[in-house]
């Protein structure tokens, strides 16, 4: 079974810096793709960044970068120059090879200060 | 703008009431998705199609009846529901075999159960 952990309810940042969400994750699957979700107040959730298992470099999107550090089985979202619309829920999230579906963690609620 | 596109985007009802929520995408996904979200949650699976077939039912109460009339449309039929399943529901598409594609989420619909 698969699983992704959040251990970070709630984060807070100031405008401009650099904050890194944590997510960890546990699978028996040698290919599977770690997913990156922001869900703002308003419901929607939209895609940011994808890291493939067999990917050997880190995944870049504009300010949202993954550190993926597969021995430690942990894929660290890192967003670069906060602003105040990356306030949002923050979901990770895996899905192993095959027709499997996305298997979510607990997420993370980022808020940015001006 | 999102590409996958739900219908109504807020719906209260009674719980005698019979509804239908709506889904379309037109990415030539072949397989969608049904989530529940509790506030301060995250998505729990209900249904999955692939290849307009049902594949997956995560247990969930015959009062939630879903259905997938072609490749591109999803609807979930609702009947005799009760409070406690007020929540967000979230579809969403994807590649069917393609751990490395992400899911496409659309809005969402708000309901709320009187």
């Amino acid at each position: 079974a698969q699983k992704i952990t959040q251990t970070q309810p709630g984060m807070f940042v100031q405008e401009k810096e650099a904050v890194t969400l944590d997510c960890t994750y546990d699978t028996s699957d040698p290919s599977y793709g770690l997913f990156w979700y922001k869900q703002p107040s308003s419901g929607e959730m939209i895609f940011l960044i994808y890291q493939g298992s067999y990917d050997q470099q880190n995944a870049t999107e504009g300010r949202y970068s993954l550190n993926f550090q597969k021995a430690r089985k942990s894929a660290n979202l890192v967003i670069s120059a906060s602003q105040l619309g990356d306030s949002a829920m923050y979901f990770c999230a895996m899905r192993v090879s095959g027709n499997t579906p996305l298997v979510f963690g607990k997420g993370t609620r980022l808020s940015v200060i001006a | 703008d999102t590409e996958v596109t739900q219908t109504p985007k807020h719906l209260v009802m009674g719980m005698t009431n019979k509804k239908s929520l709506k889904c379309e995408q037109h990415m030539g996904h072949r397989a969608m998705y049904w989530y529940k979200q509790k506030a301060k949650k995250p998505p729990e699976l209900m249904f999955v199609y692939s290849y307009e077939k049902l594949s997956i039912n995560e247990s969930v109460p015959s009062r939630f009846s879903p259905e997938c009339p072609n490749s591109s449309l999803l609807n979930l039929h609702l009947h005799a529901l009760q409070p406690e399943d007020s929540a967000l529901y979230l579809c969403a598409s994807s590649q069917v075999r393609e751990s490395n594609q992400p899911q496409h989420f659309g809005d969402g619909t708000r309901l709320s159960i009187l």
